[in-house]
């Protein structure tokens, strides 16, 4: 079965800050992974996915992750954070698009 | 144009009623899908449609009816609602080689 757990509820950073976001996985085969991020009231844009190759991701709005087998982890960073980032960011796993089971999110708070 | 529309945005209801939320998309994707996300956030999915056809149906009650009249529109039809099935219902549609979801706005479900 696969599964995905975000160890952090709630993390709070200073604009201009860095901001790392942990998800780890469990899944039987080559994992499919996304990061999602959920503004308050919108729905889920796709912020970046790992497929194969370059275990190291680039996406949008200035955001990367880097995918380790070893440690069936898949964090999100940012290396200066902005105001605009506060919002709640799913991790997800599947094969493919299909199924995609989700993390419980984590809520990220930006401090002025 | 919005790529996945969802209609309505926010539905009140009384216990009981039987309601429909209809879901559209314009990217031409062959795979659909409903989520539910509860209070806290929590996305599990509900049913997913392969150019008209059930493919996946995880354990919802079987009060909930998924309708996909062409691969463009997935509807949610539920029937004798209930307190519980208040929540946050996101439609999604992907295709194989482009990569993540593309999600709707969500319709936010309060049953009172």
């Amino acid at each position: 079965a696969q599964s995905v757990t975000q160890p952090d509820i709630h993390i709070t950073v200073s604009e201009g800050a860095s901001l790392e976001l942990r998800c780890n996985y469990s899944y039987g085969a080559t994992p499919y992974l996304f990061w999602y991020v959920q503004s308050p009231g919108q729905g889920l844009q796709l912020l970046l996915k790992y497929f194969s190759g370059d275990t190291l991701v680039q996406g949008i709005k200035g955001f990367e992750a880097e995918f380790k087998r070893s440690q069936s982890s898949f964090n999100l960073r940012k290396p200066s954070v902005h105001w605009s980032d506060a919002a709640e960011y799913f991790c997800a796993v599947g094969a493919r698009e299909n199924k995609l089971s989700f993390g419980a999110g984590t809520t990220v708070t930006v401090r002025a | 144009d919005t790529a996945v529309s969802q209609t309505p945005k926010y539905l009140v209801t009384q216990m009981g009623n039987d309601k429909s939320i209809k879901c559209e998309q314009n990217l031409g994707h062959d795979t659909m899908y409903w989520y539910k996300q509860d209070s806290k956030k929590f996305l599990k999915i509900m049913f997913s449609y392969n150019n008209k056809e059930l493919i996946i149906n995880e354990t919802v009650p079987n009060r909930f009816s998924p309708k996909s009249p062409d691969k463009a529109h997935l509807n949610l039809h539920i029937n004798s609602l209930e307190l519980g099935d208040s929540a946050v219902y996101f439609c999604a549609s992907s295709q194989p080689t482009s990569g993540g979801y593309t999600f709707g706005s969500g319709t936010r479900l309060t049953v009172v």
